[in-house]
């Protein structure tokens, strides 16, 4: 039961350059997230899907796209890459039960721009 | 101004010392409250969940929600050089917009031997 996974860990690309972070989950959970984590902002929400086939923009959505391609994937595409998109990139899948609410956030992908 | 606001440290203390970690926010709309703790380039992993205001223990943790001030504190009692990480509070209104947490911009601790 390996939760989230995220892959690549690490990538550097130039400006301009297209790449798709790939997440998934293992769990069976409905709603999953991407977020990007930079010093100094906390984490903040890119885009997510509240289930499969559904999927929502968040805070800080311009500059990438997503799939949700099943119920254990969600696809988070960097079209035109920028410098501003370097970042840690977290997804996450989220479990709602009876007194809890948590979300299972993935390794992280650490985006560097050029 | 910030929805979420957390002292970003860090904060360093002797092993064994009670630690206060805290945040405040704004929007009052807010009912559920969580504290996440994130080990050096690790994802952020759920510590505390609490809704509305009051206390909940868990262990060496308590988290304490103060609704009338949009308050809220996690203390660390008997503090491990294991507490060593970067923590994060995370709140969110009833319904809607898909759940959608607003993190605090993290506090980072070091517990020292």
């Amino acid at each position: 039961n390996a939760g989230v996974t995220q892959t690549p860990k690490f990538q550097v690309l130039k400006t301009g350059q297209s790449m798709t972070l790939q997440c998934a989950q293992d769990m069976n959970h409905n709603s999953m997230y991407w977020y990007r984590q930079d010093p100094g902002m906390g984490l903040r929400l890119i885009y997510y899907s509240a289930s499969e086939g559904t999927t929502d923009k968040g805070e800080v959505p311009n500059g990438y796209n997503v799939s949700r391609l099943n119920k254990r994937e969600f696809s988070l595409r960097l079209e035109s890459a920028a410098p501003s998109q370097t970042s840690v990139y977290f997804c996450a899948a989220r479990e709602r039960g009876s007194g809890t609410d948590t979300q299972y956030f993935g390794p992280g992908t650490r985006l560097t721009v050029l | 101004q910030k929805e979420v606001e957390q002292d970003p440290g860090p904060l360093s203390v002797p092993e064994g010392a009670i630690v206060s970690l805290n945040c405040t926010y704004s929007n009052s709309a807010f009912q559920y409250f969580m504290w996440y703790r994130q080990y050096s380039r690790k994802g952020p992993e759920l510590l505390m969940y609490t809704y509305s205001s009051g206390n909940k223990e868990d262990g060496r943790f308590t988290a304490q929600v103060d609704k009338s001030s949009k308050y809220i504190s996690l203390f660390i009692r008997d503090s491990q050089p294991s507490d060593s990480a970067t923590y994060l509070c995370a709140m969110r209104g009833l319904t809607g917009g898909g759940n959608k947490l607003t993190f605090g911009t993290g506090t980072q601790l070091k517990v020292e031997l």
